[in-house]
């Protein structure tokens, strides 16, 4: 059964352009919502987390939207650049059982175009 | 201040053998998490070590068991191994307590033949 389901699956841009990934999940004990980066080659990097006290969280040009009652949330990257190629990842935690026990959706290969 | 490193970066091992993984910690760092990914997957929870003591488990089969030691390093050990476990093994550290960032390794590549 898949906790955390990602979309789409892969997306392209422009540079400049605003990709936006969205997630859902199933369990309402999560209450940690992580967004990794991963380089081809390299182990995921944490870009920007949320919990669901807030409705909107930024760090530079990453924005997280999260909705509590659609028990959804997504990733918004501003001004797009060519270096934001890689794979990007959400994932959710219950606090109970550790931040560190995440379930990851499967994965956006996002590529921006010069 | 070193992150997270681990050993080796690529393995070749045949069906029904036997590997050991390791993992270095970021310094400071008391809890020590393993996780699999698949070839296009995100990675799934294998288990999670904090002072010497597993401390959380995914859905993986016994034969994947691991180690802490005193100093936070780990193991990670697959017995009779099977095709389907060819995957980038990483494994993640952080300093515990709630909501604690996972600082990933580059992670082990396992090819099963």
């Amino acid at each position: 059964q898949q906790q955390v389901k990602q979309s789409p699956q892969s997306l392209i841009v422009q540079k400049g352009g605003i990709p936006i990934i969205n997630c859902a999940y199933e369990n309402t004990a999560f209450d940690y919502f992580p967004w990794y980066q991963q380089f081809p080659g390299k182990g995921p990097a944490l870009l920007i987390a949320i919990r669901p006290d807030v409705s909107e969280k930024k760090e530079g040009r990453f924005t997280i939207s999260f909705n509590k009652s659609a028990k959804q949330f997504s990733l918004h990257i501003m001004d797009s650049q060519p270096g934001d190629s890689a794979t990007y990842f959400c994932a959710a935690s219950p606090t109970q059982g550790g931040s560190e026990k995440l379930v990851f959706g499967k994965g956006t290969k996002l590529t921006v175009n010069p | 201040e070193t992150g997270v490193t681990q050993s080796p970066t690529h393995l070749i091992k045949t069906r029904g053998q036997q590997v050991t993984l390791r993992c270095s910690s970021q310094s400071g760092h008391n809890t020590v998490s393993w996780y699999q990914q698949a070839l296009g997957q995100g990675p799934q929870f294998i288990f999670q070590y904090y002072r010497e003591e597993e401390n959380g488990r995914g859905n993986f089969p016994p034969r994947f068991s691991g180690l802490q030691f005193p100093n936070y390093s780990s193991e990670l050990n697959v017995n009779a191994l099977e095709l389907d476990d060819s995957a980038l093994y990483l494994c993640a550290s952080s300093p515990g307590g709630p909501n604690s960032p996972l600082h990933f390794g580059n992670g082990t590549r396992l090819t099963v033949t």
